[in-house]
């Protein structure tokens, strides 16, 4: 059973960066078949989603956070992580990893729970 | 971007109703709709894929239908386990984008 988890801080400061890890469990982000995405869940756009990346090393960016985004994959932990940078506080909100078919792109059927960020001073 | 927009917001249901709910593409999406229920405080789960195709273990109240710009969700028999958020997302064109989703409440 695939099993996803996201972990990083629950707070982060104006300006600063978010940095969040998903663990996966339960099967490998070595695979052709999948793509790793990060969606988030925030108050002021509902679901949104900021990018994928194939364990090869590709990367895919919705261009409304792309200068701030950075999805990698690191194969020999089986996880992948997200980098946000110049957060806001609309950047708060739930943050989840989620596994996408490589095809089509952008269907999700494993979601981890989410983590909630909250940007605040 | 595609925009997505659902409605109702807010759909009052009760136990043995049957719901219908809309989901709308500014562009045409063909039939690259994805639809997910979100119960409070869980990530959204998906239901059907393709506007159409149930997801393996979904019930069978729950249908899809629409192609193009204009798509629905239909529960027949609503049952106490489907009080909840619906959300329909596009995935025909980069970005992916999900409709603000419908909330049917009892």
């Amino acid at each position: 059973q695939l099993q996803l988890r996201e972990s990083g801080p629950g707070l982060v400061k104006p300006s600063g960066t978010l940095s969040l890890t998903c663990d996966v469990s339960g099967g490998s982000i070595i695979t052709n078949d999948f793509y790793w995405d990060w969606i988030r869940q925030t108050p002021g756009k509902g679901l949104e989603w900021i990018g994928s990346v194939h364990f090869r090393g590709s990367a895919y960016y919705n261009p409304s956070l792309q200068s701030r985004a950075t999805v990698a994959a690191d194969t020999s932990k089986n996880q992948f992580s997200l980098r946000l940078t110049s957060v806001t506080a609309a950047d708060t909100g739930v943050y989840y990893c989620v596994r996408g078919a490589e095809n089509p792109r952008g269907l999700y059927d494993h979601w981890g729970q989410g983590t909630q960020v909250t940007v605040s001073s | 971007d595609t925009r997505m927009t659902q409605s109702p917001s807010t759909l009052p249901a009760a136990v043995g109703d049957t719901v219908t709910l809309s989901c709308r593409a500014s562009q045409n999406i063909n039939t690259w709709l994805a639809w997910y229920q979100q119960i409070p405080g869980k990530p959204p789960k998906l239901l059907i894929s393709r506007a159409s195709t149930l997801v393996s273990g979904v019930p069978s109240r729950f249908s899809g239908s629409g192609s193009g710009t204009e798509f629905t969700l239909t529960i027949t028999n609503v049952q106490p386990e489907d009080f909840a958020t619906y959300h329909c997302q596009q995935y025909r064109t980069p970005p992916w984008t999900f409709g603000q989703g419908t909330k049917v409440e009892i």
